[in-house]
């Protein structure tokens, strides 16, 4: 079994300010994916990643498979972005994700 | 644009009701899968599903069961609600092919209370 560890649990930060949140993960997986919960529940995947790096407007994740680890960038950060980043692996069969406990982000104007 | 539709956004059952929480997505994915959210605990996978009438057990099924009749339709059923299984239930559905998965496309979730 998959572990997933995110780091940090929280984060405070000024408008404007570069935002990383690191996920780690024990066992060589398929896919990465990073995602978006806003207060209310609803989920939102940001990107899906096997290698390398993805950009889509100011986010920007990056995989190091050899090392087991991604990174989740937020460029000039906003206080819209604050919600909760949550990392998931899947592994090479049709079973389902397992998640990371999630980071909290909140970003002050 | 992929929709993943849950039927309740907010459900308050007894302890001991039979309880239905459908999902319905429309874009013909092969998985489906069914999560709760707890505090600390993260998401945790429950039940999933590769095809019409298969089913897999997650990390923690105890006390559900699923049915999926439909390709579009995954439900998850609480056989005799008890307080322990209030928790948000979300589901989620994917895409699968030639050995690469899909990108997974969430529900809004169910806000589900035992009382």
């Amino acid at each position: 079994k998959n572990e997933v560890e995110q780091s940090p649990q929280n984060l405070t930060a000024q408008e404007g300010e570069f935002i990383t949140i690191n996920c780690s993960y024990s066992v060589g997986i398929s896919a990465l994916h990073w995602l978006q919960q806003h207060p209310g529940g609803g989920i939102v995947s940001l990107f899906m990643l096997s290698s390398g790096k993805k950009k889509h407007g100011r986010l920007i994740a990056t995989i190091n498979i050899q090392e087991k680890h991604s990174s989740l960038h937020i460029t000039a950060s906003h206080p819209r972005d604050s919600a909760v980043y949550i990392c998931a692996v899947r592994g090479g069969g049709a079973d389902g994700l397992t998640f990371g406990k999630g980071t909290h982000l909140i970003i002050h104007p | 644009d992929v929709k993943v539709t849950q039927s309740s956004r907010y459900l308050v059952k007894r302890t001991g009701e039979k309880v239905f929480l459908e999902c319905v997505q429309d874009m013909d994915h092969e998985n489906m899968f069914w999560y709760r959210q707890d505090p600390g605990l993260g998401l945790r996978l429950i039940y999933f599903s590769y095809d019409v009438k298969m089913k897999e057990k997650g990390d923690i099924p105890e006390g559900y069961s699923v049915s999926r009749e439909k390709k579009e339709r995954f439900s998850l059923i609480l056989e005799s609600a008890s307080t322990n299984q209030t928790s948000m239930y979300l589901c989620a559905s994917s895409l699968w092919g030639g050995g690469a998965p899909g990108k997974a496309f969430f529900g809004q979730g169910t806000r589900l209370t035992v009382v």
